[in-house]
């Protein structure tokens, strides 16, 4: 089945630095690729996605990067401020597009 | 535009028991799906229904059943609670069809013991 690795599991960064996720996958089938970010106490909350017909997509800070080829996707903030802090998972649809299958997740630290 | 709301918030039970989360999908939004999360782990699906039948599922057991009714609002039912279904369960809606965002809730925390 689908499996996501994600790394690093710990990011801690100064405050204006930029911060990179990484994430690979084993489907070659997969075709949706969303970042969430999850505050403490709280759901996942949707980020950014990036379908499989595109490489780059950008929103603001946070910008998204896919190699088809190699089955790597990436999550960059630019700029990162105190309340980037949170945990990040990556994630992948399963071959019959009804499951997301996560990654382990990252905690971003960002100090003032 | 109303988001994913859960109910309760919390909750404890014992081993054994039975417990049901509730769940109402953002609006016209038409597919719902559960997620288990453990502490300090990625969430993992449980089951998507669409047109109130269950659309996928992933490695659960049959103690794990849910509902969608007709305002695609959603029931998840566990029974004989074990210590290790302690956890963050989470409702996210989509529209139908694969590869559709998912859109969160914020889950009910269930703690069994």
């Amino acid at each position: 089945g689908e499996n996501v690795e994600q790394h690093p599991s710990t990011l801690s960064v100064q405050e204006g630095d930029s911060a990179v996720i990484k994430c690979t996958y084993s489907d070659s089938a997969s075709n949706y690729f969303p970042w969430y970010k999850q505050e403490l106490g709280k759901g996942p909350q949707l980020i950014i996605d990036i379908r499989s017909n595109v490489g780059e997509k950008k929103d603001q800070r946070i910008a998204v990067t896919l190699n088809k080829t190699a089955k790597h996707f990436s999550l960059h903030i630019t700029e990162t401020q105190p309340e980037d802090s949170a945990v990040y998972f990556c994630a992948a649809f399963n071959q019959a597009g009804t499951a997301l299958i996560f990654g382990k997740g990252t905690t971003l630290s960002v100090s003032s | 535009e109303t988001g994913v709301t859960q109910s309760p918030t919390h909750l404890i039970k014992t081993r054994g028991q039975q417990v049901t989360l509730r769940c109402s999908s953002q609006s016209g939004h038409n597919t719902v799906s559960w997620y288990q999360q453990a502490l300090g782990q990625g969430p993992q699906f449980i089951f998507q229904y669409y047109r109130e039948e269950e659309n996928g599922r992933g490695n659960f057991p049959p103690r794990f059943s849910g509902l969608q009714f007709p305002n695609y609002s959603s029931e998840l039912n566990v029974n004989a609670l074990e210590l290790d279904d302690s956890a963050l369960y989470l409702c996210a809606s989509s529209l139908v069809g694969g590869n559709s965002p998912l859109h969160f809730g914020n889950g009910t925390r269930l703690t069994v013991t």
